[in-house]
């Protein structure tokens, strides 16, 4: 029934490793959202993404990549984990394409790098 | 450069007390909207309230209350008679033609810690 939902809610483990935080909308939106809030809570954006075209930030590193298998899923892949990658990680949909709309975020994921 | 900025980053009151959040935020475009979103300690984030450029009226939703004015480019959020369950963290987001798409652009959040 939850709208925006993410997986795993916690994600512990070691540097260097690949991982991948699940994301699933059931709300028919046409755009998906990842961004990660630091450990002063700062939400930055790192992707947008719809069916036709991924925005990403450019601050992003490139050992993060968003990948969606639908339109109601957008996932997101980290290689080589590093130690400042500890982060809440959210994911966010809103309708269309446009700024019109809110977005509407998943409980989050809070990953810890050691 | 930062495009929201909540100049405020910890606000303490005494339940009952009125508050006022303050956010000011930076933009060249004409159209844009304006949001509120609230983070409880439980982590998730909740949406308030959204406004667009066009809509200067100020809005009240029960004890919330929020004045938009452009002319000082600041979208103020006020609680009157706080409660200890409004403690959280306030953001205030900015959404509007840009590098990341439409992606919300936030501030850094103002934590209001309201103690009985």
């Amino acid at each position: 029934d939850t709208a925006v939902s993410q997986t795993p809610k916690y994600l512990v483990t070691q540097m260097g490793n690949d991982k991948s935080i699940k994301c699933e909308q059931n709300l028919g939106h046409d755009t998906m959202y990842w961004y990660k809030q630091d450990s002063k809570k700062f939400l930055k954006i790192m992707f947008s993404y719809n069916n036709k075209e991924l925005i990403i930030n450019e601050t992003v590193p490139n050992r993060f990549s968003p990948k969606s298998p639908d339109k109601a899923h957008l996932n997101l892949h980290i290689n080589s984990l590093e130690l400042g990658d500890s982060a809440v990680y959210f994911c966010a949909s809103s309708p269309g394409t446009g700024f019109q709309a809110e977005a509407f975020f998943g409980q989050g994921t809070r990953l810890t790098v050691v | 450069a930062q495009k929201v900025t909540q100049a405020q980053t910890e606000i303490s009151v005494v339940e009952k007390e009125d508050v006022t959040l303050d956010c000011v935020y930076e933009t060249r475009d004409t159209t844009y909207y304006l949001f509120w979103y609230k983070q409880p300690p439980s982590g998730e984030l909740v949406f308030l309230i959204r406004r667009n450029s066009f809509d200067e009226q100020n809005e009240i939703s029960g004890r919330y209350s929020w004045n938009f004015q452009k002319s000082t480019s600041s979208f103020n959020f006020t609680i009157t008679a706080s409660q200890v369950v409004d403690s959280a963290v306030y953001f205030c987001a900015l959404s509007e033609n840009s590098n990341s798409g439409y992606a919300l652009n936030f501030g850094k959040g103002t934590s209001l810690l309201v103690t009985p």
